[in-house]
């Protein structure tokens, strides 16, 4: 069935370090994975997207990789600061030609001073 | 930046009524979702909607949950006699039609507490 997800439900950084949140896809033909942010009592909000024809996309301080031989998406965020605290989920755009959205369990990312 | 809306930010019900979940979405997107949230749980699509019918549905959308475009702005979620189970928070999402636009973006949510 399809599925996707998570590695580790929380991760603990101090300010200014690098952040590596991940996740695993079950479902090989999805072909666009997309990571949102939600904070708390928020709708998920868009950080990055990616195309399977891409192994690699980078924004603001973000950069999303995916490994398709292994099923593997992560997103990187680099210099994290206070406001990064949320949960980090991962989303797959499955098999439907209207493009649901099947989400992973999240990950809690929690900044420290 | 245009965003979607929705309303109310929180829903208060008995079990048994019908609540009428409402969603502004971005106005030249096409295609419109409604996912839930239970408390701690990860974000579960509910049901796809693409001129004006249903394209896909999970089989958590079942014969008390229905979607209507009204108007050419609002786009509502209706279930009709309220479960204890049905307390969720529920997200509207909106996307364009571009095939290569397939973000969705999320609406703030409503928190629908049945008692």
């Amino acid at each position: 069935g399809e599925s996707v997800g998570l590695h580790l439900p929380t991760l603990s950084v101090q300010e200014g370090d690098n952040s590596i949140i991940n996740c695993a896809y079950s479902n090989s033909a999805s072909d666009y994975f997309i990571w949102y942010k939600q904070e708390s009592g928020k709708g998920p909000q868009f950080i990055i997207d990616i195309r399977s024809n891409m192994d690699k996309r980078q924004g603001q301080r973000v950069t999303v990789l995916l490994n398709k031989t292994v099923k593997h998406l992560s997103l990187q965020i680099a210099a994290t600061q206070p406001g990064d605290s949320a949960v980090y989920f991962c989303a797959e755009n499955g098999t439907g030609g209207y493009n649901k959205l099947i989400f992973g369990a999240g990950t809690r990312l929690a900044v420290h001073p | 930046e245009p965003e979607v809306t929705q309303t109310p930010s929180h829903q208060v019900t008995q079990m048994g009524q019908e609540v009428i979940l409402r969603c502004v979405p971005i106005s030249n997107h096409l295609y419109f979702y409604w996912y839930r949230q239970i408390l701690g749980q990860k974000v579960e699509f509910l049901v796809s909607f693409y001129n004006n019918e249903i394209s896909e549905k999970s089989e958590i959308f079942d014969d008390q949950f229905s979607v209507e475009r009204p108007d050419g702005s609002n786009f509502t979620l209706k279930i009709r006699s309220t479960k204890l189970e049905d307390s969720a928070m529920y997200f509207c999402a909106s996307r364009p039609r571009d095939r290569e636009a397939d973000t969705q973006y999320f609406g703030p949510g409503t928190r629908l507490t049945v008692l």
